[in-house]
């Protein structure tokens, strides 16, 4: 499969600060999208960048995409309590391609 | 409101005994699919379906059966369980074939015996 691979794996950092995560993937990219989710709930779509976008903002969000290098990166600035979640990126290729295990991040009050 | 249900939320069953678990979603989406999760191994794709009648296999789609009979509905069917499908469930749809948001459901946590 060409799941992706997120990074780090797991995150803690104080409320207020800024958390960034990666995600990277074997296989070219094309509308890659990040996903939220809280313990045991569905996903939740967060924002999605498509193959010709390097920089996309929305609210607290900044994800940016390197195509040649074949990453992407999902910055949460003045981060909260409630971001406390996992955090999945999704690549689309194929109909088969899959998330990744996720990174799993902590806001600590 | 736009969302996808799965029934049930919870199952505890026995080795063997044939289950279905049902997804429907009301946004006239195209695309479904169904995903496990497991404890460090992310969410992997069991089955999708790109239209009524038209399914595929995932990445792990041993052990299942699916159906789409009905553009709003695709059960994943189960019809001899085994302890190693214990897991978590998640039913998904999305306008086309994936390549936009996948509108996900709230889960079926499936404990086989």
């Amino acid at each position: 499969s060409q799941q992706g691979e997120e990074d780090p794996q797991a995150l803690s950092i104080q409320e207020g600060e800024n958390a960034t995560m990666n995600c990277s993937y074997k296989t070219s990219i094309n509308n890659l999208q990040w996903y939220r989710q809280n313990s045991g709930r569905g996903l939740v779509h967060l924002i999605l960048i498509r193959s010709n976008e390097r920089e996309k903002h929305s609210g607290r969000l900044r994800v940016t995409l390197d195509t040649s290098k074949k990453s992407s990166s999902l910055l949460i600035t003045a981060s909260r309590a409630a971001d406390t979640a996992s955090y999945f990126c999704y690549n689309f290729g194929n109909e088969k391609l899959t998330f990744g295990t996720g990174t799993r991040l902590t806001i600590i009050p | 409101e736009a969302q996808v249900t799965q029934n049930p939320r919870y199952l505890i069953t026995v080795t063997g005994k044939k289950l279905t678990v049902t997804c429907s979603q009301n946004m006239n989406h195209e695309y479904m699919s169904w995903y496990r999760q497991d404890p460090g191994l992310g969410l992997r794709q069991i089955y999708y379906s790109m239209n009524v009648e038209v399914t595929d296999k995932g990445d792990v789609p041993e052990g299942y059966k699916v159906s789409r009979k009905e553009k709003r509905n695709f059960p994943l069917i189960l019809e001899s369980p085994s302890p190693n499908q214990t897991s978590l469930y998640f039913c998904a749809s999305s306008s086309t074939t994936g390549g936009n948001e996948q509108f996900f459901g709230p889960g079926t946590r499936l404990t086989v015996l």
